[in-house]
């Protein structure tokens, strides 16, 4: 079991371009989160995919961010018009879900976005 | 929405001491408390947690206590050693929901 895959591990893009991060949760998990650390504001919920159907996005900013779970293997988090208030480290984690209790959410090792 | 508030930033302890780190949360609806762990350049790494309907729960070297009147939930690691240091996050979330909210994190060093 590789655990949760982030790719890339470091993207650097100028102020403006889009960026698109790419997330391969756990074989098997059916819940899939994103997360954003800086140190600034620490860990923030972005948003969350139960069976690849979008269940809270709160955590979104209206503008520019956009997630996707097109099948169980993977979600992407695209960001456009990257700002460089945008830099920060991303975080992809995967559960079970098997029921309604809360479980362990297994973290990829992130995706570090400099934006220039 | 529930927010967490992590009061060490920093904790510093010698090799076999223990080391406490506390934190305090807002919404009565929370009622799993996890432990995660960060070391550099890694993700976050699942130590320990604990469900309201205890009030303490050990394994091995840890011990996660939660006062669910006051609100505030700690982990406890004793007999700590080098390889203990790292970055420390609490986190909180509703029984039947699965979204974390976390603590601002505590960097945890374990001088031998």
């Amino acid at each position: 079991n590789a655990g949760v895959i982030q790719t890339p591990r470091h993207k650097v893009t100028g102020k403006g371009q889009e960026a698109t991060l790419w997330c391969e949760p756990i074989s098997g998990h059916s819940a899939v989160f994103w997360y954003r650390q800086t140190i600034v504001q620490g860990l923030e919920f972005l948003t969350y995919f139960r069976n690849q159907a979008p269940i809270d996005d709160s955590g979104m900013p209206k503008e520019r961010f956009s997630a996707q779970m097109p099948n169980q293997s993977h979600s992407t988090l695209k960001i456009q018009s990257t700002q460089p208030q945008d830099s920060a480290v991303y975080l992809c984690a995967s559960s079970l879900r098997t029921g309604t209790s809360a479980e362990t959410l297994y973290f990829g090792s992130g995706t570090r976005l400099t934006v220039l | 929405g529930e927010k967490v508030e992590q009061h060490e930033s920093t904790l510093s302890v010698r090799e076999g001491d223990s080391a406490v780190i506390n934190c305090t949360y807002t919404d009565t609806a929370s009622s799993y408390f996890p432990w995660y762990k960060q070391e550099a350049g890694k993700g976050l790494h699942f130590v320990i947690d604990i469900r309201s309907n205890v009030d303490r729960k050990q394994s091995q070297r840890l011990i996660v206590l939660l006062d669910k009147k006051a609100k505030r939930f700690s982990l406890h690691i004793t007999a700590t050693q080098p390889e203990d240091s790292a970055i420390y996050f609490c986190a909180a979330s509703m029984a039947n929901y699965n979204v974390l909210y976390f603590g601002s994190g505590t960097k945890l060093t374990v001088e031998p």
